[in-house]
Formats: structure tokens, C-alpha cells, sequence
């Protein structure tokens, strides 16, 4: 069984960078056919899509994301993380990371870690 | 605005069938599988359905996923009040390389 747990601050500053790590146990990142992606989840509203990574490096993000997302894989660690640049009070949301399947779907989740930016 | 349209709510009584549907366009839905997720309240998503219309071991037969054209539906039948949560669709979009969801359904069982 797959489990992903996400940890990082809970609070960042405007204009400053969240950063988060999603610890996978009970699975590699390295395994091929599935890809480590983040979403995210404001306060009572939707999911966004955030981005993925694929064990070898390759990305692709959310167009509307792309100048401040930075997802990064470390596979000796089996984990990945998530820089976003310069946030907003906009980017105050519950972060969860997931296994998806290219193009497919997202079969596994963490339980999410809220972040909140304020000063 | 979601790329992906859902209806903001739906409600049944237990025991009844409900659908949700999620209408896209042939930029994502029209040409790619999409999924269905659970929200119960203060947990994570949860995938219901895959590739329109398969379930992942351990989900019940009371859910299914169907597809025509560029609208997706979600459908529970014997309604529990253990399903009450937020349901959202999703799916790859090919003009805009990536994934999308729907505003998501909050389902409640009368």
C-alpha cells in the first residue's frame, strides 16, 4: 500500500517561498508509469492541479503556476518536493501530494498539510 | 472558473440513485479517461472511478462512471448517509497540457 505524507512550514510570509516534501513509503518514485504531482485546495473551494514530476526529472506544471513552480524529485530519498515563489494570500490553501497516472488519475494521496501565507 | 462544469449541489433520500455530471469539452473529457474523487469533509480526495468507468479495488458497485461525447457522469445508487461529501471529476486537458477538475458536487442525503 502506497502512503505519502507531506510536512514544511505551516506558515510563510508574502513574497516569501513555500516549501514542502512528500515523504512516499511503500513505493518507489522511481517506479515507471506513474507520475509525483501536487495539488492544492484553498479554504472551501476547488482543487487545483499544481504539477508533476516524473523519477527522471522531467516536469510539467499548471500554466497558471508555471514562473513560481519548482517540483524536484529525489529518488535515494524517495520523496519529492514543491518550491512556489513569491506567494500571495491567494496561495493559502491545503497542499496534498499524489501518485497520478500519466494522463489518467491520481490514485493515492497524502492527507494534505495546510499552509497558510500571512505576515 | 472550473475548465470542467459540475453542479454546485445535488441531494436524495437514502436508499435512492443520484448523478452528477461533469461536461467538458473535446479538449479533455471528449478525448481523454477521466476520474471521479470523494471529498468527505476534512480528508483528502479519493479516487471513486478510473478511466471513466472502472472502480479501484475496494470501491462498492454502488458507484459507477459513464461517458458520452464530452460529459462525464458519476452515479450512486443506494444512497448512505456515509456519502455525503464533495464529488469532483477530472481529467487531462490537451490544449492547456494540463490537469483539470471540476468545481466539485456537494452531495447531501436528505
Amino acid at each position: 500500500q502506497v502512503q505519502l505524507q507531506e510536512s514544511g512550514p505551516g506558515l510563510v510570509k508574502p513574497s516569501e517561498t513555500l516549501s514542502l516534501t512528500c515523504n512516499v513509503s511503500g513505493g518507489s518514485v522511481s517506479r515507471g508509469s506513474y507520475y509525483w504531482s501536487w495539488i492544492r485546495q484553498p479554504p472551501g473551494k476547488g482543487l487545483e492541479w499544481i504539477g508533476y514530476i516524473y523519477y527522471t526529472g522531467s516536469t510539467n506544471y499548471n500554466p497558471s503556476l508555471k514562473s513560481r513552480v519548482t517540483i524536484s524529485v529525489d529518488t535515494s530519498k524517495n520523496q519529492f518536493s514543491l518550491k512556489l515563489s513569491s506567494v500571495t494570500a491567494a496561495d493559502t490553501a491545503v497542499y496534498y501530494c499524489a501518485r497520478e497516472k500519466y494522463l489518467g488519475y491520481s490514485d493515492y494521496w497524502g492527507q494534505g498539510t495546510l499552509v497558510t501565507v500571512s505576515s | 472558473q472550473s475548465v470542467l462544469t459540475q453542479p454546485p449541489s445535488v441531494s436524495a433520500a437514502p436508499g435512492q440513485k443520484v448523478t452528477i455530471s461533469c461536461s467538458g469539452s473535446s479538449l479533455n473529457i471528449g478525448n481523454n479517461y477521466g476520474s471521479w474523487y470523494q471529498q468527505l469533509p476534512g480528508t483528502a480526495p479519493k479516487l471513486l472511478i478510473y478511466d471513466s468507468n472502472k472502480r479501484p479495488s475496494g470501491i462498492p458497485d454502488r458507484f459507477s462512471g459513464s461517458k458520452s461525447g464530452m460529459s462525464a457522469t458519476l452515479g450512486i445508487t443506494g444512497l448512505q448517509t456515509g456519502d455525503e461529501a464533495d464529488y469532483y471529476c477530472g481529467t487531462w486537458d490537451s490544449s492547456l497540457s494540463a490537469w483539470v477538475f471540476g468545481g466539485g458536487t456537494k452531495l447531501t442525503v436528505l
